[in-house]
């Protein structure tokens, strides 16, 4: 199957700071990935699309301004925590789409300080 | 708006056991169903997935799936569980916003094996 690669894998940051965390599709062209925050014993929460040289779409309620999203290339988004706080501590796993199928990646722990 | 139903947020089965893990989806068009694991603290993958075609799909790690459109649903099954098939599983569903294909994800079932 496809791969998709996040990193880092686990991120630890001061309250305040941002951090970036990558998505790469590493074996085909992804015009479309999506972010998903993930909370313990919890399903995956979709916080938005990105489209390759396009704005990203945000679900209801997700802060466009706080969580930043680029996707400069057919092979990589970034989602930029901007000025983290505790809660933004969580889980954050990245899909692309390939064709009619989904594929995520590994994950990215976050754990803000 | 399509959505997922996993009945059961827990399911224990002994080892050699058959295991299955209901889904049941509501869509209002033709669906695209998926099965994903999920392996602590890792992200997901993709066990199996029906898109047209037969309805009996067979995926990794000896699982299968039947789509049953009369019952709207997506049920998992293995025949013999392994200790190795303890994770947490989701069932999911495409959805269509806007013409931007998206993934509704069940709640999830945590499948724990005993030896």
């Amino acid at each position: 199957g496809a791969v998709v690669s996040q990193h880092p894998s686990w991120v630890i940051c001061k309250s305040g700071t941002s951090v970036k965390i990558e998505c790469r599709s590493l074996d085909f062209q992804a015009t479309t990935m999506f972010w998903y925050r993930q909370f313990p014993k919890q399903s995956l929460m979709l916080m938005a699309t990105s489209n390759e040289g396009s704005k990203a779409t945000y679900e209801q309620g997700v802060e466009k301004d706080k969580f930043l999203i680029n996707h400069a290339s057919l092979t990589l988004s970034t989602l930029t925590v901007t000025s983290a706080h505790p809660e933004d501590s969580s889980f954050y796993i990245c899909s692309a789409r390939l064709g009619n199928t989904i594929y995520f990646g590994e994950g990215s722990w976050l754990t803000v300080v | 708006a399509q959505s997922v139903t996993q009945l059961g947020s827990h399911v224990s089965v002994s080892e050699g056991a058959l295991v299955l893990l209901r889904c049941n989806y509501s869509s209002s068009v033709p669906p695209y169903l998926f099965w994903y694991v999920q392996y602590p603290n890792q992200g997901l993958q993709l066990l199996l997935k029906y898109t047209t075609g037969a309805t009996l799909v067979k995926g990794i790690n000896g699982f299968e799936a039947e789509f049953k459109k009369s019952e709207t649903s997506f049920h998992l099954t293995k025949p013999s569980a392994h200790m190795s098939d303890a994770a947490e599983y989701f069932c999911a569903v495409s959805d269509w916003v806007e013409g931007a294909q998206k993934l509704v994800f069940g709640q999830g079932t945590r499948l724990t094996i005993n030896p």
